[in-house]
C-alpha cells in the first residue's frame, strides 16, 4: 500500500522563476492538501483540493496555485519565486467523510531552495 | 521529562524514562486533534488522534490527554527509546473548516539520551 509520494525531493530555483511540485495521494484517498514548512516551524496550510476543485485556502498569495487530476494526484505551482518561498513543501492526503474526522497522511516533501 | 509546549520547544529525556510533550491549542471550539512525529528529512508521521468528545486515548506506548477547560493537549510516551527522538507537533482542526484543514503548533524537539 503506497503512501503519499512527492516529486521531486529537492529543487533549486532562482528568484522570479516558476516551479511545479507533484503529489500522489495514499491509495484510497481523494483529498489533497498542501502545506509550506519553513525551517524550525510547523507546517502552514496553503490549500486543499477535492473533486478537482480548490475547496479551502490559507493565507497565501495568488502566486500559489494548484490543480487536482481525475486520479486524485495534485500539483502545486508557484510563480514569480521569492527568496522567502524557500521551504519544505508537504503534501497530505485524506479521505473526505461527512462528519467524520480523518487524519491526514503526509509525504516526505519537496525541499525548495531559492537562490 | 516534560515540556511546556511553545514556551519550551526542546525536551531531553533518558532512555527508558517517560516523556510528556505539551501543547496549548488556540480555539476552544476545535473538535479534532492529532499528534505528529517528524524526523529529520521526513514528513510528519501520524501518531495518535483524539476527538473533542474524549479526554484520553491510548495507543502503543503513547497516550494523548485532552483538557478542554484549559485548551491543553499532551502526549505521553512510555519507556522512551532513542528512535523516539524527533520533533513532535500537535495539530488542531478548527470549527467551520470544511475538509481536513489543520493548524499546527511550532513543535517540540525531543532528544532521547542513551
Amino acid at each position: 500500500d503506497a503512501g503519499v509520494t512527492q516529486s521531486p525531493t529537492h529543487l533549486i530555483k532562482t528568484r522570479g522563476q516558476q516551479v511545479t511540485l507533484r503529489c500522489s495521494p495514499k491509495s484510497g484517498h481523494d483529498t489533497v492538501s498542501w502545506y509550506q514548512q519553513a525551517l524550525g516551524q510547523g507546517p502552514q496550510f496553503i490549500f486543499q483540493y477535492y473533486e478537482e476543485e480548490e475547496r479551502q485556502r490559507g493565507n497565501f498569495p495568488d502566486r500559489f496555485s494548484g490543480h487536482q487530476f481525475p486520479n486524485y494526484s495534485s500539483e502545486l505551482n508557484v510563480n514569480a519565486l521569492l527568496l522567502g518561498d524557500s521551504a519544505l513543501y508537504l503534501c497530505a492526503s485524506s479521505l473526505r467523510g461527512q462528519g467524520i474526522r480523518q487524519p491526514q497522511h503526509f509525504g516526505d516533501g519537496t525541499r525548495l531552495s531559492i537562490l | 521529562g516534560e515540556s511546556v509546549g511553545l514556551h519550551l520547544p526542546t525536551l531531553s529525556v533518558q532512555e527508558g524514562d517517560n516523556s510528556i510533550i505539551n501543547c496549548a491549542y488556540s480555539n476552544s471550539a476545535s473538535d479534532y486533534f492529532i499528534w505528529y512525529k517528524q524526523e529529520s528529512g521526513k514528513g510528519p508521521q501520524f501518531i495518535i488522534d483524539i476527538r473533542s468528545n474524549m479526554d484520553k486515548r491510548q495507543g502503543q506506548r503513547v497516550t494523548v490527554l485532552l483538557n478542554k477547560t484549559v485548551k491543553h493537549l499532551s502526549l505521553q510516551i512510555a519507556a522512551t527509546q532513542p528512535g523516539d527522538s524527533a520533533v513532535y507537533f500537535c495539530a488542531e482542526k478548527k470549527p467551520k473548516a470544511t475538509g481536513n484543514q489543520f493548524y499546527f503548533g511550532t513543535g517540540t524537539s525531543l532528544t532521547v539520551i542513551p
